[in-house]
Order: structure tokens, then sequence, then C-alpha cells
């Protein structure tokens, strides 16, 4: 079945416990991305991903890290996570990076950080 | 900045009655425009999307219509179901010096409702 993965789906945690969220996805896509959703703001773009070793940042870059070693891998890291980053966070990925390519979503990490 | 807005956090709609959900842009370099669907617990699914370069597209009982004088589309759900509740983002993709780099930017999102 083609989908996107991401583990763990819930995590609480406490400030400057460094974590790693990771996102697979199994349909050889080029293109992979974070995004965060809080209330009142809809879903916004952490970090992408047009291909391997190519990572640029989107609108809330700040206090994340990402890599893309591999094509079906894109771990999310918060090197100190802060309680702002208490979010809904998901990984998405498409074909290629391109306007006209639908983009599939995993099911959402939902992260608590005390 | 909320480059991409949902003005209505929610909608009630009855069964068998149209659903209108809208949204509105300010980037005018905006060109591809798309409605995701997304139940708790589960991450947006993709649901129908418009080209700049065509005002309406249809897909069974989902249309969108885009009005880019306005900067304004809505979707349209003929009949509504109540498996049809659920959040619908709307969203917008740019191209910037003819390279897309694929991000989309999210509205807020609007909760639907629809009553058997």
């Amino acid at each position: 079945e083609a989908q996107v993965t991401q583990n763990p789906r819930y995590l609480i945690t406490v400030t400057g416990k460094k974590l790693t969220v990771t996102c697979s996805q199994n349909m050889n896509h080029e293109y992979m991305s974070w995004y965060r959703q809080d209330p009142g703001l809809g879903l916004r773009q952490i970090y992408y991903s047009m291909n391997v070793e190519v990572t640029d940042k989107g609108d809330v870059p700040e206090g994340y890290k990402v890599s893309r070693k591999e094509k079906r891998n894109f771990p999310l890291i918060l090197e100190s996570p802060s309680p702002n980053q208490t979010s809904l966070y998901f990984c998405a990925s498409s074909i290629q990076g391109g306007s006209y390519n639908e983009q599939f979503f995993g099911p959402g990490t939902r992260l608590t950080v005390l | 900045d909320q480059q991409v807005k949902q003005n209505s956090p929610s909608l009630s709609v009855q069964e068998g009655r149209i659903s209108i959900l809208n949204c509105d842009y300010t980037n005018s370099m905006f060109d591809y425009f798309l409605w995701y669907k997304k139940y708790p617990a589960e991450g947006p699914t993709f649901l129908i999307s418009i080209s700049s370069i065509k005002d309406k597209n249809e897909d069974g009982r989902f249309t969108v219509f885009l009005n880019k004088s306005a900067k304004h589309l809505s979707l349209h759900i003929v009949p509504s179901q109540p498996g049809d509740s659920a959040v619908y983002f709307c969203a917008a993709s740019a191209v910037w010096g003819g390279t897309s780099y694929g991000k989309l930017t999210f509205g807020q999102g609007t909760i639907l409702t629809v009553h058997p």
C-alpha cells in the first residue's frame, strides 16, 4: 500500500530533550516536506526536500533540523524542544516538487513539550 | 501574514443540500489551488484542484470555482452527505522564476458538519 508513515504518533517530552520524528514514504517520491498545524493557522511548512541531500527552509524553520540521506526517509529533528513547538506535525511527499503534483500526507505526530 | 484565508471557521449543512466553502488569497503568484479534506487523527487527503488557467473543475459531487480577479475560490459539494463532515483546507502553490518548489500555503481550515 502506498503510504507515508510517521513515528511516533504521539509524544510527550520535556524542554531541551532532543527528539526525532521519523517520516518514510514507499512511493519513490522525490519531494518531501514537513508541516505543523496549529489552531487558527492552518498548516505551515517547516522544511522541504527536493531530493536526496537537497533541503531548504519553509516558513517556520526555527528550532528544527532535517536531513535527507535516503530518498524514502525525511526525519525531523528538534535539538532542544521548547513549549512553543507543541503542535501537530505532518510529513508529506509528492512525485516531484512542482506546483501540479498532489502531496500525500502522513497520519500526523502530536507533540507536547512540557 | 496569512496569504490564504478561510474566513469561516465552521459550516453546518443539512444532508442533501449544497455546501459552499470559501477561500481568499492575496499572492497573485499563486497558480495552482487545491482542497484537502482532513478527518480527526488522520493526515489531510487531496480532494480536488484547479489550475489558474481554468475557472472551474468538477469531480463527481465536488466542484471548485476560481475567480482570479477577486482572488477567490470556492468548493461546492452537492449533494452533501454526513460522511463529508471533516475539516477542509484550501491550499495554494506558486511558481517562482520558472521553478516550482512545491510549497503549499494553507488556509486555516473550515469545519464542515453535515447533519442527517
